[in-house]
């Protein structure tokens, strides 16, 4: 059982183009977190949401934490080449000390 | 400040045998974690330690050990190889209980 649902799995658009990815669960979650991954490397953060309904902005990406703390989304708009990569949320389940990723979502911008 | 650092970067193992895999952080963070991460799975947490001196079991924890003995460091043994284990492994630290978590770069393993 996949207790982090992201999707799509994977996804090309053009450059200038906006796009949605989801990460889902039938669990609450303390807090949670997308990282992105370049091939080769360690995946780095991006951000941490902890509130429900939270919404965060990075430059042109928006993050929003669910309002019952079971989903989030990241949201990039105008898309560049540099945004290509895999994208993973994690998270921490209420009174867990684990943390679970997702299987993430590989996203490639044309330019 | 190397921030996390991992060793070696790369290596092949023939069925069987064994070898460790040391991470070392020197951001003075408590809790330190070992994931795998294979094609198409996404990251998966095999151990991880709160603090200096503890352990404790991830998702995926059959066929590996770890020690922390120091702060710094924490050590992932593989005692006798499958192939199963060919994947990379990342560690990371993390001083907030894994809401921040920096991330080594990581160490390919094949093993045939």
């Amino acid at each position: 059982t996949q207790l982090l649902e992201q999707s799509p799995q994977f996804l090309s658009i053009q450059e200038g183009e906006n796009l949605t990815v989801y990460c889902n669960s039938s669990s609450v979650f303390s807090s949670l977190q997308w990282y992105r991954q370049e091939p080769g490397e360690g995946p780095v953060l991006l951000v941490t949401v902890v509130t429900g309904g939270e919404v965060k902005k990075l430059k042109r990406l928006t993050f929003q934490f669910g309002d019952a703390r079971k989903d989030s989304s990241l949201h990039i708009t105008a898309a560049q080449p540099g945004d290509t990569g895999l994208y993973l949320c994690a998270g921490r389940r209420s009174g867990d000390d684990k943390i679970i990723f997702g299987k993430g979502t590989r996203l490639h911008i044309l330019p | 400040n190397a921030g996390v650092t991992q060793t070696p970067k790369f290596r092949v193992l023939k069925t069987g045998q064994s070898m460790t895999l040391l991470c070392a952080q020197d951001m003075n963070h408590e809790y330190m974690y070992w994931y795998r991460q294979d094609p198409g799975m996404g990251l998966r947490l095999i151990h991880y330690s709160v603090g200096e001196g503890t352990t404790a079991k991830g998702e995926v924890p059959d066929g590996y050990n770890v020690s922390r003995l120091k702060k710094q460091n924490f050590l992932l043994g593989l005692e006798s190889a499958a192939p199963s284990q060919t994947s990379v492994y990342f560690c990371a630290s993390s001083h907030d209980g894994g809401r921040t978590q920096y991330f080594g770069p990581g160490t390919r393993l094949l093993v045939l």
